[in-house]
C-alpha cells in the first residue's frame, strides 16, 4: 500500500477523445506530482501542486493537458483530444512536505488507438 | 544541467549472486538522491534515500547504495540476489524548487535461476 490511490489503472480510447485521470492520496498531503512514463523511459515530471495551487508546470504538459487539485485533496490529470503520442503510464505521487522522499501510486495506463 | 545517467539497460545475474547498478548525476548543489524498484505494470516502490550525513545508506529488501561525491555516484548494491528482485530500478535526483525528481532511464534487472 504506497498510500495513493490512482483510477482507472488501464484507458484504452481513441484518438481525439477526452481522457481523464483520478488520484486519491489516503490523508492530505502537502504535495502532489504527476508524471508521466513512456515505454523503456523513467518518468518525467509533468506538474505539482502544494496543497490547491498548481506551483509548476512542465514544458510537457501543453495546452491539451489540465490538472486541478480542489481543496487540496484529490486530483485529475485530463487530456483533451488525445494523440498516440500521450500513450504513457502516467504516475501519481505525494510527499508529506518540503524535501521528504516522494511515494507513487500504482498508475494509470493510457493507450489511444 | 541536472541529470540522472544509468549506463547500464539491461544487467543479468545468477541468484544468489552480488549486484552492483550504476548510478551517475550531474546538479550543482547538495544532491538529494533515491533508488526506485518497479515491477511490471506497476508503480515505483522507494528502495532507499541520500539526504545526507552516513555515504552509506541502507534501504528495504537488503539494498544499500553509497554516495561518492567524487565520483557523482550513487551505486545501489545487494550481496545476494533473490529471484523476486528482478525488477527495473530508477535511480533519481531532487531538482528545481519544487523537489520534483528527474529519473535516469531505467536498469532492467533479469535473475537467472
Amino acid at each position: 500500500d504506497t498510500g495513493v490511490s490512482q483510477n482507472p489503472r488501464h484507458k484504452i480510447t481513441k484518438r481525439g477523445q477526452n481522457v481523464t485521470f483520478r488520484c486519491d492520496p489516503i490523508s492530505e498531503h502537502n504535495r502532489l506530482y504527476w508524471y508521466r512514463q513512456t515505454l523503456g523511459q523513467g518518468p518525467e515530471f509533468l506538474t505539482y501542486f502544494q496543497n490547491e495551487a498548481q506551483l509548476e508546470k512542465s514544458r510537457l504538459l501543453s495546452d491539451r493537458f489540465s490538472a486541478e487539485r480542489p481543496k487540496g485533496s484529490f486530483s485529475t490529470l485530463e487530456i483533451q483530444r488525445t494523440e498516440q503520442g500521450d500513450s504513457a503510464m502516467y504516475l501519481c505521487a505525494f510527499s508529506v512536505e518540503q524535501g521528504t522522499e516522494a511515494f507513487f501510486g500504482q498508475g494509470t495506463r493510457l493507450t489511444v488507438v | 544541467a541536472q541529470s540522472v545517467t544509468q549506463p547500464d539497460i539491461h544487467i543479468t545475474v545468477s541468484e544468489g549472486a552480488s549486484l552492483e547498478l550504476r548510478c551517475n548525476y550531474s546538479y550543482g548543489a547538495t544532491p538529494y538522491l533515491f533508488w526506485y524498484v518497479q515491477s511490471p505494470g506497476q508503480g515505483l516502490q522507494l528502495l532507499l534515500k541520500y539526504f545526507s550525513g552516513d555515504t552509506l545508506v541502507q534501504g528495504i529488501k537488503g539494498f544499500e547504495a553509497e554516495f561518492k561525491r567524487s565520483q557523482s555516484s550513487f551505486n545501489l548494491r545487494k550481496p545476494s540476489v533473490h529471484w523476486s528482485d528482478a525488477a527495473e530500478y530508477f535511480c533519481a535526483l531532487f531538482t528545481g524548487g519544487g523537489n520534483k525528481l528527474t529519473f535516469g532511464t531505467g536498469t532492467q534487472l533479469k535473475v537467472e535461476l
